[in-house]
């Protein structure tokens, strides 16, 4: 069974602090993603990545920065935390022709409170 | 407005309830996905269609290329299809693009 698993599914975090997001793919997929979720916004991409390495913005990337030192392994950290980045945190990966017809798999998601 | 758009938010039903969600986007896409989000937060991936209808189980799936509108149903519904579904759309600018979701609580 093809599996995406983040390492915590409930964190809670002091403002300022540096935060460690992490997700593990088993299907050697080449795109790996990071999203937040919020009530009424929907997903929205922070970073992703196509190969080791090599990462690219998303849409909301102020205040993260990722890592991609092996293929399986992708990285989301808040350098400094903050209030405004409370929120459900979800990772995904997908073969390398995600834009083109091809499935995401997507981990249980992180729900992270920055106090 | 947002680039997908989903309709209802929230839908109650009865178990054995016909249920329709709605999902409209006013981009050009080469493909449209249905997830569903339970409750603890994971995502499954239900239908990727790029035309015409998928059926698996008792999902549906139905894609309008023309009107740029797409329905997920839902037969003989039941408390356990209580999720969140999400659209989202493979655009032709290379983003996936999800609508905000539509949450579906079924009821015995």
């Amino acid at each position: 069974d093809v599996k995406v698993t983040q390492s915590s599914r409930y964190l809670v975090k002091r403002t300022g602090e540096k935060v460690f997001l992490e997700c593990v793919q088993d299907m050697d997929h080449e795109n790996m993603f990071w999203y937040r979720q919020d009530p009424g916004l929907g997903l929205r991409l922070i970073y992703f990545s196509y190969d080791v390495k090599m990462k690219e913005k998303g849409d909301i990337p102020e205040g993260y920065s990722v890592s991609r030192e092996k293929k399986e392994r992708f990285s989301l950290i808040l350098e400094s935390a903050s209030t405004n980045q409370t929120s459900m945190y979800l990772c995904a990966s997908s073969s390398i022709q995600i834009r083109v017809n091809t499935e995401a798999f997507f981990g249980q998601g992180t729900r992270l409170t920055v106090v | 407005k947002n680039e997908v758009e989903q309709s209802p938010q929230n839908l109650t039903a009865q178990e054995g309830e016909f249920i329709t969600i709605n999902c409209s986007y006013s981009v050009g896409i080469s493909a449209l996905h249905w997830l569903q989000q339970h409750p603890g937060g994971g995502i499954v991936s239900l239908f990727m269609l790029s035309s015409g209808k998928k059926k698996h189980g008792r999902l549906i799936a139905t894609i309008n290329i023309q009107e740029k509108h797409s329905s997920l149903h839902i037969t003989a519904s039941h408390p356990r299809d209580s999720a969140v579904y999400i659209c989202a759309v493979d655009s032709n600018t290379d983003k996936l693009i999800f609508g905000t979701g539509t949450r579906l609580q079924v009821f015995p």
